[in-house]
């Protein structure tokens, strides 16, 4: 059972425009939701992150928006460069009493953004 | 600071055969966890440590074994390869290990395996 899912699978944006990334969770307890991001032949890092409680997050050319009703989020990235293809993950987390958070990951999306 | 460091980076393995891929950390995080990136499946978690001599099973942990001897070391042990097992693997830590509620801090993850079994 797939508890976050994640479109699209690729993504082509010319230098400049606007990449989004959509992802989609069923399970009501997460509380966290962060974004990776990986390039080639390395591991992912952390990009941003928002908690339920806000519905904007913004870091630069980056930002998340946060829809809890409809429990989805999603990753814009403005001004798109060369330099942002990759590939990009969503997760969430939840809390759960005695047990340690983990990581629920999207299925990722690959990003190229042509010069 | 290293961060996470994995070894080896590549991996040629025959169906049956046995090897441990390693993975240390020099942060001092107490989690630590090993995931495996297939296409189009994202990252799924195999098992992971709250803190030494403390493992636990995560989503896809078959064929797998670990164990926690140190804060910093965290090998995960193929026990006899198959083909299934074709992947890249990472290795991940973060601070915090036994807690409840609260959002996670950063999970930094290691250069990854790619390991194939043939």
């Amino acid at each position: 059972q797939q508890q976050v899912k994640q479109s699209p699978q690729s993504l082509i944006v010319q230098k400049g425009g606007i990449s989004i990334i959509n992802c989609a969770y069923e399970n009501t307890a997460f509380d966290y939701f962060p974004w990776y991001q990986q390039f080639p032949g390395k591991g992912p890092a952390l990009l941003i992150a928002i908690r339920p409680d806000v519905s904007e997050k913004k870091e630069g050319r980056f930002t998340i928006s946060f829809n809890k009703s409809a429990k989805q989020f999603s990753l814009h990235i403005m001004d798109s460069q060369p330099g942002d293809s990759a590939t990009y993950f969503c997760a969430a987390s939840k809390g759960s009493s005695g047990s340690a958070r983990q990581l629920t990951f999207g299925s990722g999306t690959q990003l190229t953004v042509l010069p | 600071n290293a961060g996470v460091t994995q070894t080896p980076k590549f991996q040629v393995l025959k169906t049956g055969q046995s090897m441990t891929l390693q993975c240390a950390q020099d942060m001092n995080h107490e989690y630590m966890s090993w995931y495996r990136q297939d296409p189009g499946m994202g990252l799924r978690l195999i098992h992971y440590s709250v803190g030494a001599g403390i493992t636990d099973q995560g989503e896809v942990p078959n064929g797998y074994n670990v164990s926690r001897s140190t804060t910093e070391d965290f090998p995960l042990r193929l026990l006899s390869a198959a083909p299934s097992q074709t992947s890249v693997y990472f290795c991940a830590s973060r601070r915090g290990g036994f807690r409840t509620g609260g959002p996670n801090t950063e999970a930094f993850f290691g250069q990854g395996t790619r390991l194939t079994v043939v």
